[in-house]
């Protein structure tokens, strides 16, 4: 099965611009793997943010933006908000074949 | 108001059996494929299977397959997990999300449920 790698943790001031990554151990990461990108809380369930490797949910915060950058799949925050700090994951389809990411921890400090 | 509330969660040793649900409302549920998503305690997501949204495509992760059964029944607008043989492994939080589209290779989660804590244990 196919390996989807995240950055463990980051740390972005309040105000400031981060950009998360997805990367895949079988090359480079199209369109048509589809990447999800979802936000996760302590406590609650996950929420979609990106869908489609840049189309925003409608309660996507427009600070939030999706993108593939050098052969992956990127999440870029733009304007961090304190409410922001949160577990990321992004999510590839593999013909048919979810695999999740191991998530990123973010920091808004 | 889209809603997804899963139901069925309880201790079960290993080895056992147990059938989550996932009762769906607000929208036509037979347009949309559906997905099983897991979270064991302290750790991340992992896709656990889906099915189309006329359940004639099912998908599973080679660490279910064989043991986990996806289905759902539009007559009473409920997604199902029956699960067997299981481990210490499968305990997690069980999500149901929504695929955004009728297909579920493609169309992956917009909506989820709240979660439903499957724990295996002696």
């Amino acid at each position: 099965q196919a390996v989807v790698t995240q950055e463990p943790s980051l740390t972005v001031s309040p105000g400031g611009t981060v950009t998360l990554t997805c990367g895949s151990s079988t090359g480079a990461v199209t369109s048509g793997h589809y990447p999800y990108w979802f936000q996760q809380k302590p406590g609650q369930a996950p929420r979609t943010l990106i869908y489609d490797t840049n189309k925003k949910q409608s309660w996507t915060p427009a600070r939030f933006s999706g993108s593939l950058l050098g052969g992956k799949a990127a999440l870029t925050l733009s304007g961090a908000q304190p409410e922001d700090e949160a577990e990321y994951y992004c999510l590839i389809s593999y013909s048919g074949a979810w695999v999740f990411g191991g998530g990123t921890k973010l920091t808004v400090l | 108001e889209v809603q997804l509330v899963e139901s069925g969660g309880a201790l079960v040793q290993p080895g056992g059996s147990l059938r989550l649900s996932c009762a769906a409302s607000g929208f036509t549920f037979s347009s949309n494929a559906m997905h099983w998503v897991r979270q064991a305690p302290g750790k991340g997501l992992e896709y656990v299977s889906g099915i189309s949204s006329n359940g004639g495509s099912t998908y599973y992760a080679d660490s279910v397959k064989d043991r986990f059964t996806i289905s759902r029944d539009s007559s009473t607008n409920t997604l199902y997990l029956q699960m067997g043989s299981l481990r210490p492994e499968d305990m997690a939080i069980y999500y149901c999300a929504r695929g955004r589209g009728s297909r579920a290779n493609t169309a992956m989660a917009d909506y989820w449920g709240q979660g439903t804590l499957v724990t295996v244990s002696s």
